[in-house]
């Protein structure tokens, strides 16, 4: 059965604090992974991974993917308040399969 | 920047009725896309749509679901007669195209209510 599976699911950390966000998943055809944050409403796209140990940055955030291992990780450098949100990984294959999310909060 | 829209923001309706979720996809894009999400709970596929056919379809999507883009801009969700489990938030998504280097973007959803 294709799963992806997101931990931790909660995590809460203060200010400047740098998290990883974990993001597994067995799917046949794998496509891509994306990456989406999720605050109030929609998903909001962040990064797409399609190639092995490449990694990709914006700004504070970055991801990266390993296909042999089947995982990726999402890092937040010096969070702030604002990144408080719910990261969603999804796996894209014939449809598009989510996690059930990390929800981050940071305090101030 | 290009939007996906979503309308209404918000329906509620008595179990039994009809409800049509609407939205309009960024205007370039082929693909189209359902979702929806449970209060609380994860994001789940419902269903794909190229070419005016649908290409994928979950489990969720069933006889009482169907789909439609009636013309150049709307994308329809129609679900014939509601439950009280329909309730959820429906997002929209459209992508430019196939392939790896394409994400699909999403639009702010609509509540449905079922009461």
């Amino acid at each position: 059965e294709d799963k992806v599976v997101q931990s931790p699911l909660s995590l809460v950390v203060h200010e400047g604090d740098t998290v990883t966000l974990n993001c597994s998943y067995e799917v046949t055809n794998f496509r891509s992974l994306l990456w989406y944050k999720q605050e109030k409403k929609a998903p909001t796209f962040l990064f797409m991974l399609t190639s092995s140990g490449i990694e990709k940055k914006s700004g504070r955030l970055s991801s990266i993917l390993d296909k042999k291992e089947l995982f990726s990780i999402l890092n937040i450098t010096a969070t702030q308040t604002g990144d408080s949100a719910v990261y969603l990984c999804a796996v894209a294959f014939y449809d598009m399969r989510f996690g059930a999310g990390t929800r981050l909060t940071v305090k101030p | 920047e290009p939007e996906v829209t979503q309308t209404p923001s918000h329906q509620v309706t008595q179990m039994g009725q009809e409800v049509i979720l609407r939205c309009v996809p960024i205007s370039n894009h082929l693909y189209f896309y359902w979702y929806r999400q449970i209060l609380g709970q994860k994001v789940e596929f419902l269903v794909s749509f190229y070419n005016n056919e649908i290409s994928e379809k979950s489990e969720i999507f069933d006889d009482q679901f169907s789909v439609e883009r009636p013309d150049g801009s709307n994308f329809t969700l129609k679900i014939r007669s509601t439950k009280l489990e329909d309730s959820a938030m429906y997002f929209c998504a459209s992508k430019l195209g196939t392939g790896f280097n394409y994400e699909q973007y999403f639009g702010p959803g609509t509540r449905l209510t079922v009461t």
